[in-house]
């Protein structure tokens, strides 16, 4: 069957240390992966795409990696920061029409 | 740009009742997908629709649900007869027509409860 399955369900680490959120698939073939945030009571907010031919892609202080032979993408924020708490979803593409599957979310809390 | 508006924002209903949730993509946008989301769990896939057609319905429930999104106004998702199971956040995203690989932009949702 098929499966997106994110490290964990919380992730606790201090203010300025690097936080390092996984995410594998199982029987999916995306083209690309994309990673969201979303805070308590709000949508998820689009941050980072990856395409299968890439491995890496930085924004700020966000990185993400994607290794399709392993099925697995890593997600890192460098020097978190307590505004960085917030639940974070991968979400697979699927059927090669921008169709999105999600997985169930990391919830990371970095403590001041 | 206003982006995705969801409403209403809350609603109660009663077991039996119906509830409509509507949805107005941002601007430009012709794609529209609807997740579901219980509590501390992750965004279900329920429909993707353009405009006047249904792209993909594989996460819709066979009986009670539907959705449109017609040529004017906002997609609408129909519950009909609800159970307390339905009770839920339902949030809506949007993407341009153009391009693959560009993220959504989700809505607020609506928090639906079925008392």
């Amino acid at each position: 069957s098929q499966k997106i399955e994110q490290n964990s369900e919380a992730l606790n680490i201090q203010e300025g240390k690097t936080a390092t959120l996984t995410c594998n698939y199982t029987n999916y073939s995306p083209a690309y992966l994309q990673w969201y945030r979303q805070d308590p009571g709000r949508g998820p907010v689009f941050l980072l795409l990856i395409r299968e031919n890439e491995k890496e892609k930085r924004k700020e202080r966000l990185k993400v990696t994607f290794d399709t032979t392993l099925k697995q993408s890593l997600f890192h924020i460098t020097a978190s920061q307590p505004a960085d708490s917030a639940t974070y979803l991968c979400a697979l593409e699927v059927n090669n029409n921008n169709d999105m599957r999600f997985g169930a979310g990391t919830r990371l809390t970095v403590k001041p | 740009n206003a982006g995705v508006m969801q409403n209403p924002r809350h609603l109660v209903r009663r077991r039996g009742q119906e509830a409509r949730l509507r949805c107005s993509p941002m601007k430009g946008h012709s794609h529209v997908y609807w997740y579901r989301q219980l509590p501390e769990e992750g965004l279900k896939f329920m429909v993707y629709l353009q405009k006047e057609n249904i792209i993909d319905e594989s996460g819709m429930p066979k009986e009670r649900f539907s959705a449109e999104f017609p040529k004017e106004g906002p997609s609408i998702l129909r519950i009909q007869q609800v159970v307390r199971g339905d009770s839920a956040a339902y949030f809506c995203a949007s993407s341009p027509s153009m391009g693959t690989g560009i993220g959504y932009t989700f809505g607020s949702g609506t928090r639906l409860t079925v008392v």
